[in-house]
């Protein structure tokens, strides 16, 4: 079974800073999808990032990248320029690109990141 | 503007008692999803549904029960069977036949026992 592990159950920045999140997963197979998605105060869940498992080209959105290291089953996500906005929970996820009944998506048990101003 | 909505926002069971969280969404989106938030636990998968009238069980299916009867709508019932049924809930949903499309989520029930 797929397994995400985040393991920083917190972490906290200096605004204006960068910050990196990790998370590992494992996995047997080799066609998949990854998210980092954003749990702010108001407890709404957003997704921030995604990134297939066959592009090599690591996906970037605005102050927002990833590090996709599929051999190491890695996928670390940076934070530039923190805002005082970005404080929220943040929970990474794993989808198997297969299609088929067992179509679920796994999450890991999040990084509480906080912003120092 | 489309979306998912979840009511109530606050729930109290007593004991014994079975409760509905409601879910609807007019997105248009095949599948739906109920996940629980516990604090440190990160959200367990407990049902879920591809298309309509039909739904699967997650990790945590046991005293819980759902019905898929409308494709926008995705209602949840913790039955008395659920002994620890405090906790956050969250409906979201899916283009289910693109793997890669993110899930929406509503904006969570928070379940408490009287």
């Amino acid at each position: 079974a797929q397994t995400v592990t985040q393991s920083q159950p917190e972490m906290s920045v200096q605004e204006a800073e960068t910050v990196t999140l990790s998370c590992t997963y494992d996995t047997s197979e080799s066609d998949y999808y990854l998210f980092w998605y954003k749990q702010p105060p108001s407890r709404q869940m957003i997704l921030v990032i995604r990134q297939e498992a066959y592009k090599q080209q690591n996906a970037t959105e605005n102050r927002f990248s990833v590090n996709f290291q599929k051999a190491a089953k890695s996928f670390s996500l940076k934070i530039s320029d923190s805002q005082l906005g970005d404080a929220a929970m943040y929970f990474c996820a794993y989808r198997s690109a297969r299609v088929g009944r067992d179509d679920k998506i796994i999450f890991g048990k999040g990084t509480r990141l906080h912003i120092l101003p | 503007d489309g979306g998912i909505t979840q009511s109530p926002k606050y729930l109290f069971r007593k004991e014994g008692q079975n409760v509905t969280l409601s879910c609807e969404q007019n997105l248009n989106h095949d599948a739906m999803y109920w996940y629980r938030q516990d604090p440190g636990q990160g959200l367990r998968l407990i049902y879920y549904s591809q298309i309509v009238n039909d739904f699967q069980k997650g990790d945590i299916a046991e005293g819980y029960s759902v019905s898929r009867e409308k494709k926008e709508s995705f209602p949840l019932t913790v039955t008395s069977a659920q002994k620890n049924p405090t906790a956050f809930y969250l409906c979201a949903s899916s283009i289910a036949w693109r793997q890669a499309e993110k899930l929406f989520f509503g904006s969570g029930t928070q379940l408490s026992v009287l």
